[in-house]
């Protein structure tokens, strides 16, 4: 089994401020972890993803992630958030046993103020 | 870049009426899915498919159903549309089953139903 919890509906922040957005996962199986972002009236795009390579991982837009095995945590980040950051963000785990559908969480709303 | 193409960005059906959404990815990937987005409930997966002519059903099929005839193209059905079933479709593909692979997401497709 797995799931995934991201810890704040909603996120708030000034630009030019850092951005973090906090997800705990759980699963049966080394988990594959994914983040993606959805800009309004548009799909999914993927912003970064962990698979057991290293813990610290980086995507686009200047995000990066850590996979924190010992916090079951894949907290997404980014120093300076800009307006063009205001978006949905989503965490997605995905085991490696079973049928690997993934989990997505309900989302976090980012809102970046100027 | 791998892209998946659903036919309709907005659409607006009468209670009753069948219901097509198509989706094309153009990157011969296996696997093909079928969600729902709502406000407060994330995604939620409706149907899934691993290869031509085969179909699984996700967290909530009923009132729907697919079809994979072409690696390509995954389409959902709505039998009989119903005002519940206003909500964002979102078609996503993945290369193939594992934890290691990401999804594409289509640009989604708005369904209003009167």
């Amino acid at each position: 089994a797995q799931s995934v919890t991201q810890l704040d509906s909603h996120v708030s922040v000034s630009e030019g401020t850092p951005v973090l957005l906090r997800c705990n996962y759980s699963s049966s199986y080394s988990p594959s972890l994914f983040w993606y972002v959805q800009h309004p009236n548009k799909g999914l795009q993927l912003l970064l993803k962990y698979t057991s390579a290293a813990t610290l991982v980086k995507g686009i837009n200047g995000f990066e992630a850590e996979f924190k095995k010992s916090e079951t945590s894949f907290h997404l980040t980014k120093p300076s958030a800009h307006m063009s950051d205001a978006a949905e963000y989503f965490c997605v785990v995905r085991g490696s046993g079973g049928s690997y559908i993934p989990t997505f969480g309900r989302g976090t709303s980012l809102i970046v103020h100027p | 870049d791998v892209k998946v193409t659903q036919s309709s960005r907005y659409l607006v059906k009468r209670t009753g009426e069948k219901v097509f959404l198509e989706c094309v990815q153009d990157m011969d990937h296996e696997n093909m899915f079928w969600y729902r987005q709502d406000p407060g409930l994330g995604l939620r997966l409706i149907y899934f498919s691993y290869d031509v002519k085969m179909k699984e059903k996700g967290d909530i099929p009923e009132g729907y159903s697919v079809s994979r005839e072409k690696k390509e193209r995954f389409s959902l059905i709505l039998e009989s549309a119903s005002t519940n079933q206003t909500s964002m479709y979102l078609c996503a593909s993945s290369l193939r089953q594992g934890p290691v692979y990401g999804y594409t997401f289509g640009s989604g497709t708005r369904l209003t139903v009167v």
